[in-house]
Order: structure tokens, then sequence, then C-alpha cells
């Protein structure tokens, strides 16, 4: 059965330090990777989505980048994080290939705080 | 006009009553519609799928579309207290596989 890590799940973190959040996938191949925040109140934001190993496309401009360096590996950073940056931070995947047929399946989250 | 509209609530119920949390939409091209419960401090989980219109059901839940009136909703029987969680609804289509979400209903069940 699939099932996706997300790590770690709660993080304090200093402005202007740097992030490194980590998701990875067991049980499945070609995944369709993504990144979101929630911030209270606001709902889920897309943020970063991948089809593939080295290809990112990135929904909204800012600080973060995310990186994709094996095929059930998603990698969001940030060189200098901003107290905007606080959320809670999902990573998700789903069936890749044209497999639409599944929703996604969320990880458990990072709780990210910015001081 | 956001694409998907959802109430915030909090919606607040008695233990056992029928619990019906609604989505509208804008964009007639959706076609897959999910509903996903999150508990708080943890990752939403998917609990009904459904392709086009119609009703779906899974136990305690009832998943209702009618695209003709861009419309969703959840019907949750005999609610208990462990259903309170915060209910977000999602759809996407017109060849796009990133779904919409709404910004979720916080359901709170008192036993």
């Amino acid at each position: 059965s699939q099932t996706i890590h997300q790590w770690p799940a709660t993080l304090v973190q200093p402005v202007g330090s740097p992030l490194s959040l980590e998701c990875t996938v067991e049980g499945t191949s070609n995944p369709n990777l993504y990144w979101y925040r929630q911030a209270a109140g606001r709902g889920l934001q897309l943020l970063f989505y991948s089809v593939g190993i080295g290809q990112i496309s990135s929904e909204v401009p800012q600080n973060l980048s995310a990186s994709r360096p094996q095929d059930r590996q998603f990698i969001l950073s940030s060189k200098k994080l901003l107290l905007s940056d606080s959320g809670f931070y999902l990573c998700a995947w789903s069936a890749g290939g044209g497999g639409q047929a599944q929703g996604y399946t969320f990880g458990s989250g990072t709780r990210l705080t910015v001081v | 006009q956001k694409e998907v509209e959802q109430d915030p609530g909090p919606l607040s119920v008695p233990e056992g009553a029928i619990v019906s949390l609604n989505c509208t939409y804008s964009n007639s091209a959706f076609q897959y519609f999910m509903w996903y419960r999150q508990y708080s401090r943890k990752g939403p989980e998917l609990l009904m799928y459904t392709y086009s219109s119609g009703n779906k059901e899974d136990g305690r839940f009832t998943a209702q579309v009618d695209k003709s009136s861009k419309y969703i909703s959840l019907f949750i029987r005999d609610s208990q207290p462990s259903d309170s969680a915060t209910y977000l609804c999602a759809m996407r289509g017109g060849g796009s596989y990133i779904p919409t979400f709404g910004r979720g209903t916080s359901l709170i069940v008192h036993p």
C-alpha cells in the first residue's frame, strides 16, 4: 500500500534562517507531488507541484523553492525565512501518468513557526 | 467570485443529528468532486470521491453532486463527536489534475 511521510511535524525557526522540509512516498512510482500551505482560516494554498524528477511548477512567487531529486522525494526549501512563512505545510501525492481517478493523499503536515 | 465557495462555520450540532455540508462552484468544467476531512493539526484525508452528477453513499456519509446547479453536498447521518473536524470540498476538471479546494467548514458535534 502507498504511504506518505513528511517531517518534521513541528518546527520553530528564527527569521532569516534556512528551511528544508522533506516528503517521501512509498509504494508507488511516478507520482505527482505537491506542496501546500494552510494558514489559519485561509484554506489550502498550492505552492509547488511536480509531475516528474526535476520538473517543478511554482504557483506562488515567494522566497520558497522546491526540488524533486528522486522520483518519490519532494523537498521544500528556503534560504531565508520570513515571519510570513509561518503556517501548516502539507505534502501530497496523486497518481501520475494520467491516472487521475484518485484524489490526493496528504502527509501529516509540518507546523512551521517563524520567530 | 471565488471558484469554490464554502461556508467556514462553525456548524454546531448535537450528537445523532443529520449534518449537511455544502459547496457551490462556478466552473462548469469541474467533473471530479471530493470531500476531505481534516482533524486539528492533521493532514486532510480523502472521505468521498465522486464523478459527475449523482449520489454516492459510504456508511453514514452520502455525497451528492448537482452539476446543473453547481452545488455539492456531504450528508452525515447519526453524527458522532468523532466527526468533529473541518470538512473541505475539492473539485477538478477541464483537463487539469490540480483540484480547487474550498476553505473548509468546521463541524462540531457535541454529546
